[in-house]
């Protein structure tokens, strides 16, 4: 089965900029999205189709792309963007595939 | 606004079905775009898709449950319903209903209900 791979925990101070990885075989051959995840609550889309914004998601949010490796990358990062976060791609577009999750630390 | 919200029995014993329903409210379940989802969170742990089905009853599932899921949709109540039969202690996690194909226009689940706690317990 496909695997996508994510570090347990990131950190950041805030004001900083703060990179997650999201690791997976030929990955860049897939569309990647990223959720939000606040503590006890559901989680929100931030980033689709790689590098895309829904409405209403701050730009400091930002979604790159290389062969195996997806990043989301946080810029000016925020009290309020501490939360777990995802990835997630499709398998042969039948199976949805999501990430072990980061959890994001602003000290 | 498309709003989705779960329901269903918060315990189950071991070896019986879990059955939950997810009702849409603010728009049709016959939307051409949309597929319906659900995914899952076991305590403290991190997301596992379920399965998708179409408002025609098209689904697939995460093949990893062994055949023990089954959708379906209720267009007359604008629900979709997730089965899961034979369940274990391990089946035991927050129930998410969400779709795609919605606001981003792509596979990305961008509705999500506000999850149900689903126990697994004799």
């Amino acid at each position: 089965s496909y695997d996508l791979t994510q570090p347990p925990s990131v950190s950041v101070s805030p004001g900083q900029t703060v990179s997650i990885p999201c690791s997976g075989e030929k990955l860049g051959d897939k569309y990647v999205c990223w959720y939000q995840q606040k503590s006890g609550q559901s989680p929100v889309l931030v980033i689709y189709q790689d590098t895309k914004r829904p409405s209403g998601i701050p730009e400091r949010f930002s979604g790159s792309t290389s062969e195996n490796t997806a990043t989301l990358t946080i810029s000016g990062t925020q009290a309020m963007d501490e939360a777990d976060y995802f990835c997630q791609a499709w398998d042969r577009n039948t199976e949805a595939i999501f990430g072990g999750g980061t959890r994001l630390t602003v000290l | 606004q498309l709003q989705l919200q779960e329901s269903g029995p918060g315990l189950v014993k071991p070896s019986e079905t879990l059955s939950l329903t997810c009702s849409v409210s603010g728009g049709s379940i016959t939307i051409s775009t949309y597929y319906w989802g659900w995914i899952r969170q076991s305590p403290g742990k991190g997301l596992q898709w379920i399965g998708n089905i179409y408002y025609s009853g098209y689904s697939y599932y995460n093949p990893s449950l062994k055949g023990r899921v089954t959708m379906s949709v209720d267009k007359g109540k604008n629900q979709f319903m997730l089965k899961l039969n034979s369940v274990t202690a391990t089946d035991t996690a927050v129930y998410f209903c969400a779709s795609y194909g919605g606001p981003s226009n792509s596979e990305a689940f961008d509705i999500w209900g506000q999850g149900t706690i689903v126990s697994v317990s004799s």
